[in-house]
């Protein structure tokens, strides 16, 4: 069965700062997917990492996948309020298969 | 970019009726949709796995005959929720993809308040 790890799952930083969010997961997997999710909302698909090395950046949020490793990051720099959310990883075992979600990382940003 | 509509969004309801929340892919057909379940400050759990034209795919745990999952039209899957209790009161997310290699898009979310 995979598992999906997240840590931390509560962060409070201060604006301004860099930090990292780690997702750890227990099998091979084809594709590795960052969500955000905002309080009553749906999901917003942030990333979508395929393979071994991958790098994404959008603004201020960049995310690394290390298949070997099973882990993939998700780095916030110098960090402001909007990015207070709820951020989840997930993880699909194989091509269109489900997706097993982290238990979430709540994130908040203060002022 | 292809769109996921789930409709409704909110929804109140008194214990013993039945509730149904509907997904459409918009622009795209979906052979596949799959359903999840959040409660607060927890993590997204999926339910069911929707299958035009065939049976769902329920996971372990779910009661296939309290969540009737009905996926009739490749656009169309429904997640009725049989004589509701306020334990099944949370937040229903539906999901799809155009085809097994692209990611999945969500809908918007339905919250089932069950009194």
């Amino acid at each position: 069965e995979l598992k999906v790890e997240q840590n931390p799952l509560f962060l409070s930083m201060q604006e301004g700062k860099n930090y990292t969010i780690y997702c750890n997961y227990s099998t091979t997997s084809d594709r590795l997917y960052w969500y955000r999710q905002d309080p009553g909302k749906s999901l917003e698909s942030l990333f979508v990492l395929l393979s071994n090395g991958a790098v994404k950046q959008e603004g201020r949020l960049m995310a690394s996948l290390d298949t070997k490793a099973r882990l993939s990051t998700l780095h916030i720099t110098a960090a402001v309020h909007d990015l207070s959310a709820t951020y989840f990883c997930a993880v699909e075992e194989t091509s269109g298969s489900r997706l097993t979600f982290g238990e979430g990382t709540q994130l908040t940003v203060n002022p | 970019g292809a769109v996921v509509s789930q409709h409704p969004s909110r929804v109140i309801c008194k214990s013993g009726t039945s509730v149904k929340i509907e997904c459409r892919s918009l622009d795209f057909q979906a052979t596949t949709m799959f359903w999840y379940r959040q409660f607060p400050k927890q993590s997204l759990m999926l339910m069911a796995t929707s299958n035009e034209g065939s049976k769902a795919t329920y996971e372990q745990g779910v009661e296939k005959d309290k969540f009737l999952i009905n996926h009739a039209s490749l656009t169309l899957s429904t997640l009725t929720v049989t004589s509701a209790h306020p334990e099944d009161s949370s937040f229903y997310i539906c999901s799809a993809r155009r085809t097994p290699t692209e990611k999945l898009f969500f809908g918007s979310g339905t919250q089932l308040s069950v009194l």
